[in-house]
């Protein structure tokens, strides 16, 4: 089964950009019908779904978020990527990493999600 | 886009069952059959349980049932066993937008 490892900075500074990177291993992130999701979820909190991307480089984001975030793709490394801009104590959480079965149904597997502290 | 409601909590005897409602709106739970279940254990990434509404991924027991009426889902496990206390997420495809419920800890007394 395909794998997925988060990887990147463990502490951003407020109104600085957050970025993080997803390995893909098992499997090839050009698979169709996979998209690529991140989700997050704050300390003590619930799950919040950011975003999927297509290996083509289709996105769609969510529309709370829409204006701060970019996703993208290396298909030559197996990567993808998440960009979150002007972070806030807010954005603190576990960020998760997922395969986004066909766009629209579920998310599985998930990687084991990396750590973000918005702190100065 | 608001959260899908769940109950705080639920709780059960082990080997009796429990039910977790999820409810939202015609414009997600009511709209679309792909609404999915998670599972999670505390310092661990949540688990798929249900997809598409009452669908099962391979390697989870058939304790665990879901269905749907209306704007709301359930999740249902039965034969309640220790190792199924934890978080459980609904969620639910919206329209190019994904809507995560609010989670239920369920404890197994």
């Amino acid at each position: 089964q395909v794998q997925l490892q988060e990887s990147g900075p463990g502490l951003v500074k407020p109104s600085d950009t957050l970025s993080l990177t997803c390995t893909v291993s098992n499997g090839s992130i050009s698979s169709s019908p996979y998209y690529w999701g991140w989700i997050r979820q704050p300390p003590g909190k619930g799950l919040e779904w950011i975003g999927s991307i297509y290996y083509s480089g289709n996105t769609y984001y969510s529309p709370s978020l829409k204006n701060r975030v970019t996703m993208s793709v290396d298909t030559y490394n197996n990567q993808f990527f998440l960009h979150l801009t002007s972070v806030t104590a807010a954005d603190t959480a576990f960020y998760y990493c997922v395969v986004d079965e066909d766009g629209y149904n579920h998310f599985d597997p998930w990687g084991q999600g990396t750590p973000v502290t918005v702190s100065s | 886009q608001s959260a899908l409601t769940q109950p705080p909590s639920a709780s059960g005897s082990p080997g009796q069952s429990v039910t977790i409602s999820c409810t939202g709106t015609s414009s997600d739970v009511g709209g679309y059959n792909y609404v999915s279940w998670y599972q999670q254990h505390p310092g661990k990434a949540p688990k798929l349980m249900i997809y598409e509404v009452s669908k099962r991924p391979s390697g989870v027991p058939d304790r665990f049932s879901g269905s749907k009426s209306g704007n709301t889902a359930s999740l249902t496990v039965s034969g309640l066993q220790a190792e199924d206390e934890g978080n459980y997420y609904c969620s639910s495809y919206a329209g190019s937008n994904y809507v995560f419920g609010t989670g239920t800890e369920v404890t197994v007394v």
